[in-house]
């Protein structure tokens, strides 16, 4: 069974502080995603990353940056949070082998910035 | 125009009824569609993809494509509380990035 952990389940920051959330495949994908979710928006795509140090934008990379050192992890960090960004962060994993590249998804971080 | 379109309800039906989730979406390159469901409070999963146009069927699901209008479907028949969920269509053509529906928020009532 493919597993996806997020470090968090729910966390609170401050408006400013800087945030990393932390994501860990455990079925050695090559490719790592991150979205938020909002009502009334869906799934954005904030960044994705198909290797090592490899990363590409997504929909909405304004105010977020991206960090993958090793395979499994991916690391999703707000350099300075603001309210605007609270919402539900979720990550997901795929092989490189497709299609489809079916996507499996992390439980999620619920992030509120105050 | 949005890429792809779905309405996100919500959807209240009672238990036994059968369930139509629908997307339509704009770009020719789509090969692959995808229904994700997720429960409250977790991650989506995938349900089940169909290649090009078509049905699919598994258990009391039937996943439907009809390119040639660029409308997907979903069906559910005999629908169970357990049902309840936000479901998402999701599509991917070229790449290994999918682009999400909205979502649709079904509530089967016992």
């Amino acid at each position: 069974d493919v597993k996806v952990t997020q470090s968090s389940r729910y966390l609170v920051k401050r408006t400013g502080e800087k945030v990393f959330l932390e994501c860990v495949q455990d079925m050695d994908h090559e490719n790592m995603f991150w979205y938020r979710q909002d009502p009334g928006l869906g799934l954005r795509l904030i960044y994705f990353s198909y290797d090592v140090k490899m990363k590409e934008k997504g929909d909405i990379p304004e105010g977020y940056s991206v960090s993958r050192e090793k395979k499994e992890r991916f690391s999703l960090i707000l350099e300075s949070a603001s309210t605007n960004q609270t919402s539900m962060y979720l990550c997901a994993s795929s092989l490189p082998q497709g299609p489809p590249y079916e996507q499996y998804f992390g439980p999620g971080t619920r992030l509120t910035v105050t | 125009q949005k890429e792809v379109e779905q309405d996100p309800g919500p959807l209240s039906v009672p238990e036994g009824a059968i369930v139509s989730l629908n997307c339509t979406y704009s770009n020719s390159a789509f090969q692959y569609f995808m229904w994700y469901r997720q429960y409250s409070r977790k991650g989506p999963e995938l349900l089940m993809y169909t290649y090009s146009s078509g049905n699919k069927e598994d258990g009391r699901f039937t996943a439907q494509v009809d390119k040639s209008s660029k409308y997907i479907s979903l069906f559910i028949r005999d629908s169970q509380p357990s049902d309840s969920a936000t479901y998402l269509c999701a599509m991917q053509g070229g790449s290994e990035k999918l682009v999400f529906g909205k979502g649709t928020k079904l509530t089967v009532n016992p």
